[in-house]
């Protein structure tokens, strides 16, 4: 039992680049979140997946798209990156998505735009 | 709209010394609220939770919390601090997402605790 997995670890990009990070997870949770998490910032919402098949912005999605590609994984894409996108990434899961729900964390994703 | 104050960015507290981390929330109704550990490197790993009931959470690692409403307060404590716990802790309020029921967290920025040997 994996819990939450991310790919890559780390990653470096040319501005304008682009690419797709990779999460998945393997508790059966209904729920997933993509968060990007910036010095002093604390942990900010850029997508969720409530459920299979629905996907939604959250508190800064600009620059990003998302993939619910079955119950397990959940994308996210940079379509042309910016210094600006430069952060830790981590994707999270929970049940049911109800705010009483612990939410489980991947270990990360580093990510540098040059 | 829901938010999360982590007053204290940086602690240092030697090792055996207690450990208080405040958090004040702002939320409308009954709130969820988290306490999280990022160890450097880690994700996140949650340190326990309080939806309602016993105003005093146990958790893991030896941890507990307590949520004053009257004070919009839900902080986190530990006995002695062992080396080991030096770490990020993020306090959460969990609430509703645009309007309806989803699950989304709202965390604080975070306060890092070194421990002194």
């Amino acid at each position: 039992n994996a819990g939450v997995t991310q790919t890559p670890k780390f990653q470096v990009l040319k501005t304008g680049q682009s690419m797709t990070l990779q999460c998945a997870q393997d508790m059966n949770h209904n729920s997933m979140y993509w968060y990007r998490q910036d010095p002093g910032m604390g942990l900010r919402l850029i997508y969720y997946s409530a459920s299979e098949g629905t996907t939604d912005k959250g508190e800064v999605p600009n620059g990003y798209n998302v993939s619910r590609l079955n119950k397990r994984e959940f994308s996210l894409r940079l379509e042309s990156a910016a210094p600006s996108q430069t952060s830790v990434y981590f994707c999270a899961s929970s049940f049911s998505g109800r705010g009483t729900d612990t939410q489980y964390f991947g270990p990360g994703t580093r990510l540098t735009v040059l | 709209a829901q938010s999360v104050t982590q007053p204290d960015i940086h602690i240092t507290v030697s090792e055996g010394a207690s450990l208080e981390l405040r958090c004040n929330y702002s939320y409308g109704a009954t709130p969820y609220l988290f306490w999280y550990v990022q160890s450097p490197g880690q994700g996140l790993q949650l340190l326990l939770k309080y939806f309602s009931g016993d105003t005093l959470v146990q958790g893991i690692k030896g941890f507990e919390a307590e949520f004053k409403r009257s004070q919009s307060s839900f902080n986190l404590r530990k006995p002695s601090v062992h080396w080991s716990d030096a770490a990020e802790y993020f306090c959460a309020v969990g609430g509703e997402l645009y309007g309806g029921s989803q699950g989304n967290l709202i965390f604080g920025k975070g306060t890092k605790l070194s421990v002194k040997p």
